[in-house]
């Protein structure tokens, strides 16, 4: 069963407006981490944000945010003020905390395009 | 910092021929992995090292594909003999360890293997 769901493949969204990608997760671990990756064409998988389980508020970094919806088992990233640099592909990926390696899991990702 | 090094960047091969890659992970990390990223999926989780020990290997194909990281520090990835279905980006990450819930994953810009 896939533990990451990233139903979007693709997105498009307009410069300097907000968008929204999805991510639904499957666990029955209470404790887990979230994050969220972002893959210009370079290849290079760059860290973005981090939201736990335990959290009591939504995660943000500038302009990142993570719509945590515990029950719903989603995380979806929220970037405001979209840049043509944001243009890339998006990965939400999760730790769980039972798990004696720590590794982290990916879901298919997303490829953002942002429009001038 | 010096952020993972990996090389070489990009590989083409014909069926049945050997391959190698090389990572040099981000100083003072103890835990180096080794994910398989095929066109349009997320990376899937190869081989995990922990210094020099094995941690996961549960998805390795280990009839052709070895890993080592003999002194806990830079580590090799071999394939022999490589198949079609292994053209894919291998991207090596490094984290300072394995042991919280948070430990972000420092990424290489990956080797881009195509199998003709």
């Amino acid at each position: 069963a896939q533990k990451i769901t990233q139903t979007q493949p693709g997105m498009f969204v307009q410069e300097k407006e907000a968008v929204t990608l999805d991510c639904t997760y499957d666990t029955s671990d209470p404790s887990y981490g979230l994050f969220w990756y972002k893959q210009p064409s370079s290849g290079e998988m760059i860290f973005l944000i981090y939201q736990g389980s335990y959290d009591q508020q939504n995660a943000t970094e500038g302009r990142y945010s993570l719509n945590f919806q515990k029950a719903r088992k989603s995380a979806n990233l929220v970037i405001s003020a979209s840049q043509l640099g944001d243009s890339a592909m998006y990965f939400c990926a999760m730790r769980e905390g039972r798990s004696n390696t720590g590794k982290l899991i990916f879901g298919q990702g997303t490829t953002l395009q942002v429009k001038p | 910092e010096a952020g993972v090094a990996q090389s070489p960047r990009y590989k083409i091969i014909e069926k049945r021929q050997s391959v190698a890659f090389w990572c040099n992970p981000i100083s003072g990390h103890a835990t180096l992995y080794w994910y398989q990223q095929i066109l349009g999926q997320g990376p899937k989780l190869l081989i995990q090292f922990q210094n020099n020990g094995v941690v996961d290997d549960s998805q390795l194909p280990k009839d052709r594909f070895s890993a080592e990281r003999l002194k806990g520090v830079d580590s090799t990835l071999k394939i022999q003999p490589a198949k079609l279905e292994d053209s894919a980006v291998y991207l090596c990450a490094s984290s300072l360890s394995r042991g919280t819930l948070n430990e972000k994953l420092f990424f290489g810009s990956g080797t881009q293997l195509s199998v003709l």
